[in-house]
């Protein structure tokens, strides 16, 4: 198994240019997320779905708009690009939340991108 | 507003000395707590996690933590540290079932050999 992949693993973007980040898990799982990681912040939610054809907003959405039309693949997207979203963007999955809520999360390799 | 702190940035020891990283959490009710290690340029990878139960909770790699909730604690602890877990560590947090995972800002360890 592949758990959880990201393409691509590195990208260069200029101000302005569009592009979508692609996850895709093989897990089966429900539950997916995008994060970004930045220095000394640790990681902050951008948008996560609880399922195929849901999305919700996280801690930080502005500026990025995502799709789940499969179960398997979540897709970031950057319509315009701002050097603000310079950032390591880490992909996760999970499981349905129990009751108990202790699922942990499985996380993709991430993707480096710059954006000059 | 839900937080997790973590107070060390960064923290340098030597092989074989003990290991306390400290995260504190600001919920109320039930809480969900998670250990993530994110060894130099990797993903972040599940050290431990706690949610119910013995609050003395023991993960991978001879780490342990201790969930104190009179002192809203989950510290992360390991008796004799190598070279090896020199990574970055994120404390993590959900409140109850629904709730979004809350990260730290992570704690950079340094082992010198």
């Amino acid at each position: 198994n592949a758990g959880v992949t990201q393409t691509p693993k590195f990208r260069v973007l200029k101000t302005g240019q569009s592009m979508t980040l692609l996850c895709a898990q093989d897990m089966n799982h429900e539950y997916m997320y995008w994060y970004r990681q930045d220095p000394g912040m640790g990681l902050r939610l951008i948008h996560y779905s609880v399922g195929e054809g849901t999305t919700a907003k996280g801690e930080v959405p502005d500026g990025y708009n995502v799709s789940r039309l499969k179960k398997q693949n979540f897709l970031l997207g950057l319509e315009s690009a701002a050097p603000s979203q310079t950032s390591v963007y880490f992909c996760a999955s999970s499981r349905r939340d129990t009751l108990v809520g202790n699922q942990p999360q499985h996380f993709g390799d991430g993707t480096r991108l710059s954006i000059l | 507003a839900q937080s997790v702190s973590q107070h060390n940035h960064h923290v340098i020891l030597s092989e074989a000395a003990s290991l306390e990283l400290g995260c504190n959490y600001s919920y109320g009710g039930t809480v969900n707590l998670f250990w993530y290690v994110q060894y130099p340029g990797q993903h972040l990878q599940l050290l431990l996690k706690y949610f119910s139960g013995d609050p003395l909770v023991k993960g991978i790699k001879g780490f342990e933590a201790e969930f104190i909730k009179s002192k809203f604690s989950f510290n992360l602890r390991k008796p004799s540290v190598q070279w090896s877990d020199t990574a970055e560590y994120f404390c993590a947090a959900r409140g109850g079932s629904q709730g979004n995972l809350i990260f730290g800002k992570g704690t950079k360890l340094s082992v010198k050999p």
